[in-house]
């Protein structure tokens, strides 16, 4: 399958700091990037779409200006969690898809746990 | 938006046991996806099955879109296949929503 790198894995930062986390497909280009945040023994929740070029499309509920995405090229986009507070530490996801209809199947990152303290 | 809902929640079984994951949504698909989510947070790609039945080693899965189910088979479980399995269909916006997830462990 392809693969999906993001970076960190973990990071530690105190309340009021930004945080940008690195979503890459390695063998693939994608069309669209996906950004997930799951929080404990809970499932997975989409928090925007991500396409190369044009500005990202976020769930209702999520405040796009505290979660800035950049989706700079077919094969990296970045999540920035600014001015970070306890309550947004959890575990982000990002999955890349490379086509639509048959092409469609998502293939996920490993995840970055942050935890603000 | 589509619900779906996964079952058993929870499930524990001895090593060698078999097991079927069930994952029901409440309206058509054009997308649905198996994962394995290992502990340490990593989604797997089991399967992309919108409709038919597929396998790959010990697992299977089949998928009923006229029904709005898919079914995951485990055959002779291993403690590596422990984890959280999500089932996530996508409609015609291309989003994926996930499942309640099934929490499987297998013991030795």
């Amino acid at each position: 399958g392809a693969v999906v790198s993001q970076h960190p894995s973990r990071v530690i930062c105190k309340s009021g700091t930004s945080v940008k986390i690195e979503c890459r497909s390695l063998d693939f280009q994608a069309t669209t990037m996906f950004w997930y945040r799951q929080f404990p023994k809970q499932s997975l929740m989409l928090m925007a779409t991500s396409n190369e070029g044009s500005k990202a499309t976020y769930e209702q509920g999520v405040e796009k200006d505290k979660f800035l995405i950049n989706h700079a090229s077919l094969t990296l986009s970045t999540l920035t969690v600014t001015s970070a507070h306890p309550e947004d530490s959890s575990f982000y996801i990002c999955s890349a898809r490379f086509g639509r209809g048959l092409l469609n199947e998502q293939f996920f990152g490993p995840g970055t746990r942050l935890t603000v303290l | 938006g589509i619900q779906v809902e996964q079952s058993p929640p929870d499930l524990i079984l001895q090593e060698g046991a078999n097991s079927t994951l069930r994952c029901n949504f409440s309206d058509s698909v054009n997308n649905l996806q198996w994962f394995h989510q290992n502990p340490w947070g990593q989604l797997i790609n089991l399967f992309y099955i919108p409709s038919g039945t597929k396998q790959n080693g010990r697992l299977s899965a089949t998928t009923v879109a006229t029904e709005r189910y898919s079914l995951l088979y485990i055959s002779s479980s291993q403690t590596t296949d422990s984890g959280v399995y999500f089932c996530a269909v996508g409609d015609n916006t291309d989003k994926l929503i996930f499942g309640t997830g099934t929490r499987l462990q297998v013991f030795p």
